[in-house]
C-alpha cells in the first residue's frame, strides 16, 4: 500500500518569510496529491491539490510542486502571516479515491 | 449547505460499551469516508463507501463496522469499545466524478474510552 512521509514535523517561521513542507510517497500508482490545513478543534480543509500530470500549481501565496520521478511533492507558502499557523497534511490518492496522509507539520508563524 | 455534519461532537464510553457515530452530507456526493486521527499519526482510513450500497475496508478497520444508509448518510459503529479506540473521528465526502475528487471533512467526533 501507499506510504506517505512528511517533513518537518514542526516548522517555526517569522512572519513574512516562506515555509516549505516536503512529502514523499511510495506507490507509483498514486495520481492525486492534496494538501490540507487543520486548525485547532476543526476538520481538515483542502488548500491546494495537484494531479500527477501536472508539475506545479499555484494559488496566490500557496504553491505545490510534484516530482513524479523522485516521488516527492512540496508545499510552499510565501509571505507567511499569523493566520497561516496550523497543522498541514499532505496526502497521496489512488484511483479508488483513497487517501494516505502524512503525519502532519505544525507550522507556527511568529510576528 | 451545511456540508458534512457529524454527531455527537464528544462522547465518553466505558470499555465494552457500543455506540454509533453519525455522518451526513448535503452535497450529493457519491463517496464517503471514515478516518481516525491520533497524535503524530495523521489521519488513517477506517472504512469507505465509493457509492451508495457499497462499503470497503481501509487501513484500520478492526473493531469497527459501517453502514451506508443512503446517499447522504454513512455511520460508523463500535460494537465493543476499547481504550485503543480513543481518538478523534472524522467523516469526509467526495463527489468522485471526473476530476472532482476533493474530500470535504466534517468537524469531527472526539471519543474517549475509559
Amino acid at each position: 500500500g501507499e506510504n506517505v512521509e512528511q517533513h518537518p514535523s514542526t516548522l517555526s517561521v517569522q512572519e513574512g518569510d516562506s515555509a516549505v513542507i516536503k512529502c514523499t510517497y511510495s506507490d507509483s500508482a498514486s495520481n492525486y496529491f492534496p494538501w490540507y490545513k487543520q486548525e485547532l478543534g476543526k476538520g481538515p480543509q483542502l488548500i491546494i491539490d495537484i494531479r500527477s500530470n501536472v508539475g506545479e500549481k499555484k494559488d496566490q501565496r500557496i504553491a505545490v510542486t510534484l516530482n513524479k520521478t523522485a516521488k516527492h511533492f512540496s508545499l510552499h507558502i510565501t509571505e507567511t502571516q499569523p493566520e497561516d499557523s496550523a497543522v498541514y497534511f499532505c496526502a497521496g490518492g489512488d484511483s479508488w479515491g483513497k487517501l494516505q496522509f502524512g503525519a502532519g507539520t505544525q507550522v507556527v508563524v511568529t510576528p | 449547505n451545511a456540508g458534512v455534519t457529524q454527531t455527537p461532537k464528544f462522547q465518553v464510553l466505558k470499555t465494552g460499551q457500543s455506540m454509533t457515530l453519525q455522518c451526513a452530507q448535503d452535497m450529493n456526493h457519491n463517496s464517503m469516508y471514515w478516518y481516525r486521527q491520533d497524535p503524530g499519526m495523521g489521519l488513517r482510513l477506517i472504512y469507505y463507501s465509493a457509492s451508495e450500497g457499497t462499503t470497503d475496508k481501509g487501513e484500520v478497520p478492526n473493531g469497527y463496522n459501517v453502514s451506508r444508509l443512503n446517499k447522504r448518510e454513512f455511520s460508523l459503529r463500535l460494537e465493543s469499545a476499547a481504550p485503543s479506540q480513543t481518538s478523534v473521528y472524522f467523516c469526509a465526502s467526495s463527489p468522485r466524478t471526473g476530476e472532482q475528487e476533493t474530500q470535504y471533512f466534517g468537524p469531527g467526533t472526539r471519543l474517549l474510552v475509559l
